[in-house]
């Protein structure tokens, strides 16, 4: 059982938006910062958004992160085929001092 | 630019040493964490060792099985795994973050991986 808590699946059309929650609580998501991660099939999760926000160099701006006291959302604008990914979100726990992560979304794009 | 290594086969109760070999960044000013991923299953993280190699912490999981293990002038990170059961196996990956802010920078290169497979 996952520390923090997503969707086991979404989806939508190629164009639309969507969106993916990550429930957690007061010991990890509410203190601490929370990252997404893009795992395409048969390849390594990429850092996709951290300090809750922020994207990495090369990231476009289709994808933004969230967060709200202990939930955050990782959105994607004009959805592509190629987005078509299981999508993690994680943070620091500083209460077990370990990183924690979802058990993974992933996303259908019809 | 990280590059894992080490995995194989191997029978129940044995033992294997990981090795993630990096290029292209400053090692020594990173952090360095090993997740892993059974077939069809999610992420977990196993371990994190400091830029230095002065603080490492465990899942609490795994802990007293696996060992976590840097050598800066190698620009490497290891991961002893001992006592080996069918439940480790799994894709082992490193992934180097950078720390200032606990977890703020998230991890941010992964290397492919290396498969372990614990069999009789």
């Amino acid at each position: 059982q996952s520390v923090l808590t997503q969707p086991p699946s979404v989806s939508a059309a190629p164009g639309q938006k969507v969106t993916i929650s990550c429930s957690g609580s007061s010991s990890n998501i509410g203190n601490d910062y929370v990252s997404w991660y893009q795992q395409l099939p048969g390849t390594a999760p990429k850092l996709l958004i951290y300090g809750n926000n922020k994207r990495p160099s090369g990231i476009p701006d289709r994808f933004s992160g969230s967060k709200s006291g202990t939930s955050a959302t990782l959105g994607i604008t004009g959805l592509q085929t190629r987005d078509e990914a299981d999508y993690y979100c994680g943070t620091w726990d500083s209460s077990r001092s370990a990183w924690v992560f979802g058990a993974g979304t992933k996303l259908t794009v019809l | 630019q990280l590059v894992e290594s080490g995995g194989g086969w191997v029978q129940p109760g044995g033992s294997l040493r990981l090795s993630c070999v990096v290029s292209g960044f400053s090692f020594s000013n990173y952090g360095m964490n090993w997740v892993r991923q059974a077939p069809g299953k999610g992420l977990e993280w196993i371990s994190y060792i400091s830029s230095s190699g002065s603080s490492t912490f465990y899942a609490d999981s795994l802990r007293g099985r696996f060992t976590i293990s840097r050598d800066n002038a190698k620009k490497s990170v290891y991961l002893q795994v001992n006592s080996l059961r069918a439940e480790d196996t799994a894709v082992y990956h490193c992934a180097s973050e950078f720390r200032g802010t606990p977890g703020y920078f998230g991890l941010d290169v992964w290397g492919p991986g290396t498969t372990v497979t614990v069999s009789s």
